[in-house]
């Protein structure tokens, strides 16, 4: 199947610091590319969908100053999170969708960003 | 709204049978997805089902019943490795994937 990676897969910050977190897919072009964000024993929250080449689109609540998003080719897709506090601290995954291949229908997952801010 | 619900932990011997429901509500469907998350890890994806009807692969099956908003997934000579979260997801008519909130499963020996 098609692999996405994420980077770093752990990282501490200070707060008030950013933090850049990466999404790549490594064998096909991924136009879109979805960030999750998933906190203890919860379920996977959709953040944003990021699309190559245009602004990203952010669900309700999540702040798009705080979480910056950029797509700027069809392999790479970055989060980052600005002046980060304790309470950012969490799981961030990342998904893209490959619409060439067989499984188009799956979203493959990045291996995940575990973000704790001290 | 939307809404998926799926228990939020099942226990299990090792060896058995054990099935994970699933029941939606969406606006619209195209295709609903069973994921493994282990703790501390990315989903990965079990099975895709778009149709109604019984999808096997290997010790997995899953099931889905449109008209019913149902599935499960049925998992079978458990193994403690499938200790994991289950997780449910259906893509909706603006093919965005509505996650449930994940099935915890125990395996004991």
């Amino acid at each position: 199947g098609a692999v996405v990676s994420q980077h770093p897969s752990w990282v501490i910050c200070k707060s008030g610091t950013s933090v850049k977190i990466e999404c790549r897919s490594l064998d096909f072009q991924a136009t879109t590319m979805f960030w999750y964000r998933q906190f203890p024993k919860q379920s996977l929250m959709l953040m944003a969908t990021s699309n190559e080449g245009s602004k990203a689109t952010y669900e309700q609540g999540v702040e798009k100053d705080k979480f910056l998003i950029n797509h700027a080719s069809l392999t790479l897709s970055t989060l980052t999170v600005t002046s980060a506090h304790p309470e950012d601290s969490s799981f961030y995954i990342c998904s893209a969708r490959d619409p060439t291949g067989r499984e188009s229908a799956e979203a493959f997952f990045g291996q995940g960003t575990r973000l704790t801010v001290v | 709204g939307q809404n998926i619900d799926q228990p939020t932990e099942m226990t299990a011997t090792e060896g058995a049978i054990v099935q994970i429901n699933c029941t939606y509500q969406t606006s619209g469907f195209n295709g609903l997805f069973w994921y493994q998350q282990h703790a501390g890890e990315a989903p990965t994806f079990l099975s895709y089902n778009v149709l109604d009807g019984l999808e096997e692969k290997g010790r997995f099956s899953s099931f889905l019943s449109r008209s019913k908003g149902y599935s499960y997934l049925l998992l079978k000579e458990l193994q403690m490795k499938d200790s994991a979260s289950y997780l449910c997801a259906v893509k909706d008519s603006n093919y965005q994937l509505i996650w449930g909130a994940g099935t915890k499963l125990i395996i004991k020996p």
